[in-house]
């Protein structure tokens, strides 16, 4: 049973640039949710997508979008790259109602030059 | 702003010793906690959750405690092993939102 499975796993883009990181969740899961990991710190909630809507934003700018398909797979692209951007990004998924845990990707790290 | 904090950024511990992970939060409304643990290179891996109807959970080899008094939550690990060595984190979530908020985290280092 695969997990949470993302790709690709490690990106360079330069500033300006747009980057698509995509994911497939956890078999038997409907909801993705994806977050920012800065070195040294915590995860920052992005946003979360169910049904192929997005159900809950943190506070990220509008560069920040993403996309859920029938599959319940999902995308994030990040336009207008910023320096300030570089971090590892996490996918998680989980069954859509309640609290359950999520489960974690290893995450794509992306660097911006 | 409400938010998810650990009292210590690193913790050394023997192998064999307990674990104790510390985490306040300050958020009131939050009812949903868990821990996660990650590895150099990997995502975050779930240890163990609690929600704010129960002050205590088990799992194998590590305890949760939750105490909504003082809005502090801990994580306790038996018998250390060196596969134990991570960063820690703990989480909560506010029964009206879906976002996991996470604290900075607590380094693990098992030495032998």
């Amino acid at each position: 049973d695969a997990g949470v499975t993302q790709s690709p796993t490690h990106l360079i883009k330069t500033r300006g640039q747009q980057v698509t990181l995509r994911c497939s969740p956890k078999s038997g899961h409907d909801t993705v949710s994806w977050y920012q990991q800065a070195l040294g710190q915590g995860p920052q909630f992005i946003f979360q997508y169910y049904e192929e809507e997005e159900r809950q934003r943190g506070n990220f700018p509008d560069r920040f979008s993403g996309h859920q398909f029938p599959n319940y797979s999902s995308e994030l692209n990040v336009n207008a790259l910023l320096l300030g951007d570089s971090a590892l990004y996490l996918c998680a998924s989980s069954p859509g109602q309640g609290h359950s845990p999520l489960h974690f990707g290893n995450g794509t790290r992306l660097t911006v030059t | 702003g409400e938010s998810v904090g650990l009292h210590l950024p690193t913790l050394s511990v023997q192998e064999g010793d307990n674990s104790i992970i510390n985490c306040a939060y300050s958020n009131s409304a939050s009812d949903y906690f868990i821990w996660y643990k990650q590895e150099s290179g990997k995502g975050p891996q779930f240890i163990i959750d609690i929600r704010s109807n129960m002050d205590k959970r088990q799992g194998q080899r590590v305890t949760v405690l939750l105490n909504k008094t003082v809005k502090h939550l801990s994580l306790q690990i038996a018998a250390t092993q060196p596969g134990d060595s991570a960063v820690y984190f703990c989480a909560e979530n506010m029964n009206s939102g879906y976002a996991l908020n996470f604290g900075k985290g607590t380094s693990l280092l098992v030495t032998p």
